[in-house]
């Protein structure tokens, strides 16, 4: 079985800082690997990827996250952040030769003047 | 391209009643699959449909049934609702064996 863990429920920043959400999975067999962006009443954006090849994945709006296999860590991370990027993040994971996306249980992220 | 659309945006419905929600994916993909986000929490996955056959199944009970058409829109179905069956249901879309999936806005469900 696989599962993702989100460190972080929530997590409150100012505007321009930098942040980084944590995620954190098990699995015995390789695995793909995305973030997915949810704003209020809406559906789930990726956000990135990483599926095979170079470890850092860049993503949109800024977004950033490193494939750690020996630590089993995805964490997110962006330079300096804008009030526009309030939502909860979501990591996932897809078994290598699945189909089924696991998901954590989010982490609200929380953007201030 | 319009992407994937969910139908309705949000119903209210008793328990006991049925209901049927609907999902056009996004343009050229073939395999739909549908999640269940409770309140607070991350999606759980219900099912996937390919081929108009149900490829795989999450722990959901038999009251979850789906159905896909040969223009690979796809309906989920959930008899003798529960209080607990409220929730933002997602669809998601791909095509074939690729991993990533495009999400719907989904379909808000209260059961009162």
């Amino acid at each position: 079985a696989q599962s993702v863990t989100q460190l972080d429920s929530q997590v409150p920043v100012f505007e321009e800082a930098p942040v980084e959400l944590r995620c954190n999975y098990s699995s015995s067999v390789s695995v793909y690997l995305f973030w997915y962006v949810q704003y209020p009443n809406q559906g789930l954006q990726l956000l990135l990827k990483y599926l095979s090849g170079s470890t850092l994945v860049k993503g949109i709006n800024g977004f950033e996250a490193e494939f750690n296999k020996s630590q089993t860590s995805f964490h997110l991370r962006k330079p300096s952040v804008h009030i526009s990027d309030t939502a909860e993040y979501f990591c996932a994971v897809i078994r290598g030769g699945g189909n089924k996306l696991t998901f954590g249980t989010g982490t609200q992220l929380k953007v201030e003047l | 391209d319009a992407g994937v659309t969910q139908s309705p945006t949000h119903l209210i419905k008793t328990r006991g009643q049925q209901v049927t929600l609907r999902c056009s994916p996004k343009s050229g993909h073939d395999t739909v699959s549908w999640y269940q986000q409770a309140l607070g929490q991350g999606p759980q996955f219900i099912f996937q449909y390919y081929e108009e056959e149900e490829r795989q199944r999450g722990n959901f009970p038999d009251r979850f049934s789906g159905h896909q058409f040969p223009n690979y829109s796809s309906e989920l179905n959930v008899n003798a609702l529960l209080l607990g069956d409220s929730a933002l249901y997602l669809c998601a879309s791909s095509l074939g064996g690729q991993a990533e999936a495009f999400f719907g806005q989904g379909t808000r469900l209260t059961v009162v």
